[in-house]
């Protein structure tokens, strides 16, 4: 069953920290890999998107990495701020399957000032 | 700005009524999503569509139905709401063929069943 899992469920850190969120997926033939923010009671933003072909895309402070062959993937967020207090997902597109995005459980990320 | 509109931000139910979610999308994509979203479960697609009139189940169809007769818009229908179906429901919509990108979504209804 292809699956996408995300631990922590929640993490804490204090105001200018680095920190690194993780997402691991069953099955490496992925179409491509996403990263979104949810803040509370809100839908969802996309962060970043690595296409299969691709290791590693950066968005300002955010840089998110796959490695297929392992099934992970990780987002890298440096300096962090409060602002960034939010959930983040991460979502898999596989090749074959169900044309769906298959999300993860998220991790819900609180940077305290 | 693109958008996906979804009609209502908080609803309140009783057990047994009949319940409608309204999505409409502005951007003329084809696929539309519905989801829903409990905490520690992460997203969970209820049904999906590819085309007006056309739809497909996803992982967690029952107590659900969709409707989708204009392209621009996509409706989710508890036909008999139950309590267990309270939770924050989310529609996406995204052009064909472009795998997990070009994704947007809704701000999301939050349904209380009481």
């Amino acid at each position: 069953k292809q699956e996408v899992t995300q631990i922590p469920a929640a993490l804490s850190v204090p105001e200018g920290e680095n920190l690194v969120l993780n997402c691991s997926f069953t099955d490496s033939a992925i179409y491509n890999l996403q990263w979104f923010r949810q803040d509370p009671g809100k839908g969802l933003t996309s962060l970043l998107l690595i296409q299969s072909s691709q290791r590693e895309q950066t968005s300002g402070r955010l840089n998110a990495s796959l490695d297929k062959s392992s099934g992970r993937s990780t987002l890298y967020i440096a300096a962090s701020q409060p602002g960034d207090s939010a959930t983040y997902l991460c979502a898999v597109w596989w090749i074959q399957g169900a044309q769906k995005l298959v999300f993860g459980q998220g991790t819900r990320l609180t940077i305290n000032p | 700005d693109v958008k996906v509109t979804q009609s209502s931000r908080y609803l309140v139910k009783r057990t047994g009524e009949k319940v409608f979610l309204e999505c409409v999308q502005d951007m003329d994509h084809e696929n539309m999503f519905w989801y829903r979203q409990d905490p520690g479960l992460g997203l969970r697609l209820i049904y999906f569509s590819y085309d007006v009139k056309m739809k497909e189940k996803g992982d967690i169809p029952e107590g659900y139905s969709v409707s989708r007769e204009k392209k621009e818009r996509f409706s989710l229908i508890l036909e008999s709401a139950s309590t267990n179906q309270t939770s924050m429901y989310l529609c996406a919509s995204t052009l064909p063929g472009q795998g997990g990108s070009g994704y947007t979504f809704g701000s999301g209804t939050r349904l209380t069943v009481v």
